[in-house]
């Protein structure tokens, strides 16, 4: 298996609710990315959150990693319909790239 | 706010024809990236580049894909016989400093279509 796996694939909730999305990799890495993704559009860069880092937040967004356990959240407080995009995690594992994740669709619906 | 560019948005080709894509980057930034993502799928890393010279590939960019910083502005990326299986969006990125320590700044993307 790959890389930066996130989970769920898709999400659907209500505008207000909040909305999770968790990330997993499998080598040791030096910081790790969210990007959004609106359709058939470009990568917006959300928040990097390096490897000795715990907890980062930006607005309504809340990033969390966990080396020991290789995983990552991204939590989105207060949902706008604006919000619905894809969202994808991307790990830098000291090799001059990235790899990202498959990615959570998120829909927020009215 | 300074943003990378990519031209153009859209780009129809016949197979076995070359094309260049072409990306401006930051204006500051010191390395260069070129992904690609198939559509439905994950992006994917092409290359990377820094000091005028490619630093990583990966096993796509074969030797039907070149690379290139022809002026202080522009970075290219040239398919010399395209094939059906490239058809993709390619993303081009761009960062101050290498990537262990820093964002990465993704353009809008060149749809490339080959028939």
């Amino acid at each position: 298996s790959q890389q930066g796996e996130e989970d769920p694939q898709a999400l659907s909730i209500q505008e207000g609710e909040n909305a999770t999305m968790n990330c997993s990799y499998k080598t040791s890495i030096n910081n790790l990315q969210w990007y959004r993704q609106n359709s058939g559009r470009g990568l917006v860069h959300l928040i990097l959150i390096r490897s000795n880092e715990r907890e980062k937040h930006s607005g309504r967004l809340r990033v969390t990693l966990d080396t020991s356990k290789k995983s990552s959240s991204l939590l989105i407080t207060a949902s706008r319909a604006a919000d619905t995009a894809s969202y994808f995690c991307a790990t830098d594992q000291g090799a001059q790239k990235l790899v990202f994740g498959q990615g959570t669709r998120l829909t927020i619906n009215p | 706010e300074p943003e990378v560019t990519q031209t153009p948005s859209h780009q129809v080709t016949q197979m076995g024809q070359e094309v260049i894509l072409r990306c401006v980057p930051i204006s500051n930034h010191l390395y260069f990236y070129w992904y690609r993502q198939i559509l439905g799928q994950k992006v994917e890393f092409l290359v990377s580049f820094y000091n005028n010279e490619i630093s990583e590939k990966s096993e796509i960019f074969d030797d039907q894909f070149s690379v290139e910083r022809p002026d202080g502005s522009n970075f290219t990326l040239k398919i010399r016989s395209t094939k059906l299986e490239d058809s993709a969006m390619y993303f081009c990125a761009s960062s101050s400093q290498g990537p262990s320590t820093d964002t990465q700044y993704f353009g809008p993307g060149t749809r490339l279509t080959v028939l």
